[in-house]
This record gives structure tokens, sequence and C-alpha cells, in this order.
């Protein structure tokens, strides 16, 4: 079963920042949070992840909320480029499998 | 370094057919996990292999299964093709460690008529 939670779709215009939330309220102290994206006709491909600190990549930055139940994907200045399905997914120590849920459908206007 | 090859690309089968997919893993990957895309159920997870050993297996049914080899390649094999069994196959590559990432390859597109 999935353990995210996600807005089902976003929008946004281009170069403006877009914050992408995420809630997860039954974390394990090992989980790792990840996030991946799914641009069209493409697999997924893996944009950041964190375990308890903020973390800031060159793709973009990770809040993770205290409680670490929820957390937030944050693309400083939207592109056309960025348009996808946004997952957040937790990794576990139990398995290396993917658990994914619908994701978040970003849309991005010119 | 080469990423994560999936082969063939695209795929028609006909009803009642089996299909043998193929997955790459970036080298150095000894995990290899399969996953289902389809329009209605989203990505759902098939199975997990770690060093030759299935580790984890989604809720398929036996129809799916897999393998993987001593140089973590890995195959996917569906029998008794059926029309619901049309989607997009991916596979993911990695350590195994949850502190790392995945990498997925293309997917193969299967499409059975």
């Amino acid at each position: 079963d999935a353990k995210t939670t996600q807005p089902n779709s976003m929008e946004s215009n281009e170069e403006e920042p877009v914050h992408l939330p995420c809630n997860h309220s039954t974390i394990s102290g090992t989980d790792y949070i990840h996030w991946y994206r799914q641009l069209p006709s493409q697999g997924p491909e893996y944009v950041i992840h964190g375990l308890t600190s903020n973390v800031n990549n060159r793709m973009a930055s990770l809040a993770i909320a205290e409680d670490r139940k929820s957390s937030t994907l944050i693309l400083h200045r939207a592109t056309l480029r960025d348009a996808a399905v946004y997952y957040c997914i937790l990794r576990t120590q139990a398995g290396n499998m993917l658990t994914f849920g619908g994701g978040t459908r970003l849309m991005v206007k010119p | 370094k080469a990423g994560v090859t999936q082969t063939p690309r695209y795929l028609i089968k006909t009803r009642g057919q089996q299909v043998t997919l193929s997955c790459s893993p970036i080298s150095g990957h000894r995990s290899v996990s399969w996953y289902q895309q389809t329009p209605g159920q989203g990505l759902q997870f098939l199975f997990e292999y770690f060093s030759e050993t299935q580790r984890n297996k989604g809720n398929f049914p036996g129809r799916f299964s897999g393998r993987q080899f001593s140089n973590s390649r890995s195959e996917m094999n569906v029998s008794t093709l059926e029309l619901g069994d049309s989607a997009l196959y991916l596979c993911a590559s990695s350590t195994a460690r949850p502190d790392t990432e995945a990498f997925f390859g293309q997917g193969t597109r299967l499409t059975v008529v």
C-alpha cells in the first residue's frame, strides 16, 4: 500500500517557484523520503531524497518537517520542461521496492 | 556510466502467447526491480531481485515471473498473455541501500492484441 499522500495535480506559471507537498504520517525512523518525476513517455527519474534535514541539489530542494510526517519538494523556478508527474516515495530498509502512489501532475503555464 | 537498458522497447503480442523482457542494470548494481504502469492502475511493483534471489513480490498472478542472472541482468516473463497485460513495463536498478537513488530504464511498451 502507498504510504504517501499527494495532491492529484498542481499548476504553476513558468519561472515561478513551485511547492509540491507530500504527507507521510506513518513514516518510520529509518525511512528515507525520495522524490522521483516522470516526464511523458519516459521512465521515472530521481529528483532528490532526504532523511531528516533539508536537502538541496541542482534540480530542487527538499524541505522535511521536524516530525517527518510531511515534506515539500521545491522547484525554485519552474520551466516548461518541469511539467511531469512527481512521486513522493518512502524508501525503507526492509525492501528495495518503491511503492508509488498516484503522484502529483504538475502543469507549467508559459 | 551507461544507464539502465531495457529491451525490446516495443512489443506486440497476441493473447495466449508469452513474452520475455530484459533489463540490464547499471554496472555494480545488484538490485533490479520491475514495475507495471497502466493508465488505470498507475505504477505497480511486480518483483525485486537481489543477487539472483527474489526478495519481494507484488500482488500479481503467477503468470508473471522473473529471474536474475549472475551478472545482475534480469528478465521478466509473462505467460498466457491477456489484453489487460498491455502496459509499460519498467525496471529499476539500484544498490539496494535506501539512501541511494534508483535508476529507471525507458521501459518496454507491451501491447497485447
